[in-house]
């Protein structure tokens, strides 16, 4: 069984629309919770960083964590085509973190 | 300017060569990671280090070496290319309970 699950898509949307990004995980030991964004060629970004349960919110990026469903998510408001790129869900534990567990990553794209 | 760094970013090779893939970080970050990264896939863990003269296998069965004598440089090398090794490599660091900081990735290429 996978640590970290994801719903590659590809996920087309328009400009201004509201976008949900998913993730289930497997272990419940799982404390820390990111999201990284990747541009075509380009190594991934550390986007949101959420450590234990809650939500946690940056601009238009809110990350939700759900501990009881094993479920975290991202939303994106009014959604931009600078957007557009693929956005890779990770979990990682223990008390100084080290290694991270990835989901396949889901391709947004949000067009004009 | 804190980053980390890989060379080269695209490499073009004939099987059975050696390779080494470079990743060097100026964070000061003691633990570090390479991944591979087909398209639509989950990375792949493939060797990490927590420190200097500290190297553990990842996940994925590789008959990639690497090696830390330095804090900020954590080298790959693949002894003999197979068109199998094709793919993105990717290099990462981090801090203590921080999230990575990643390379822009060297895309290799086995002809």
């Amino acid at each position: 069984q996978k640590e970290v699950e994801q719903d590659p898509g590809p996920l087309s949307v328009p400009e201004g629309a509201i976008v949900s990004l998913n993730c289930t995980y497997s272990n419940s030991a799982f404390q820390y919770f990111m999201w990284y964004r990747q541009y075509s060629r380009k190594g991934p970004e550390l986007l949101m960083y959420t450590y234990s349960s809650g939500n946690k919110e940056d601009g238009r990026f809110t990350a939700q964590v759900d501990k009881s469903s094993k479920y975290i998510s991202l939303f994106i408001r009014d959604s931009q085509p600078s957007d557009s790129a693929t956005y890779l869900c990770a979990i990682g534990r223990g008390s100084t973190l080290g290694r991270l567990y990835f989901g396949r990553g889901t391709q947004l794209t949000v067009w004009p | 300017e804190a980053d980390i760094y890989q060379t080269p970013r695209y490499l073009v090779i004939g099987t059975g060569k050696k390779i080494t893939l470079e990743c060097s970080q100026t964070m000061g970050h003691d633990k570090m990671y390479w991944y591979q990264q087909d398209p639509g896939m989950e990375l792949h863990l493939i060797h990490y280090s927590y420190g200097v003269n500290s190297t553990e296998k990842g996940d994925l069965s590789s008959e990639s070496t690497v090696s830390r004598i330095r804090t900020e440089h954590f080298p790959l090398t693949l002894e003999s290319a197979r068109p199998s090794h094709t793919s993105q490599y990717l290099c990462a660091s981090s801090d203590l309970g921080m999230g990575y900081t990643f390379g822009s990735g060297t895309r290799l290429t086995v002809v």
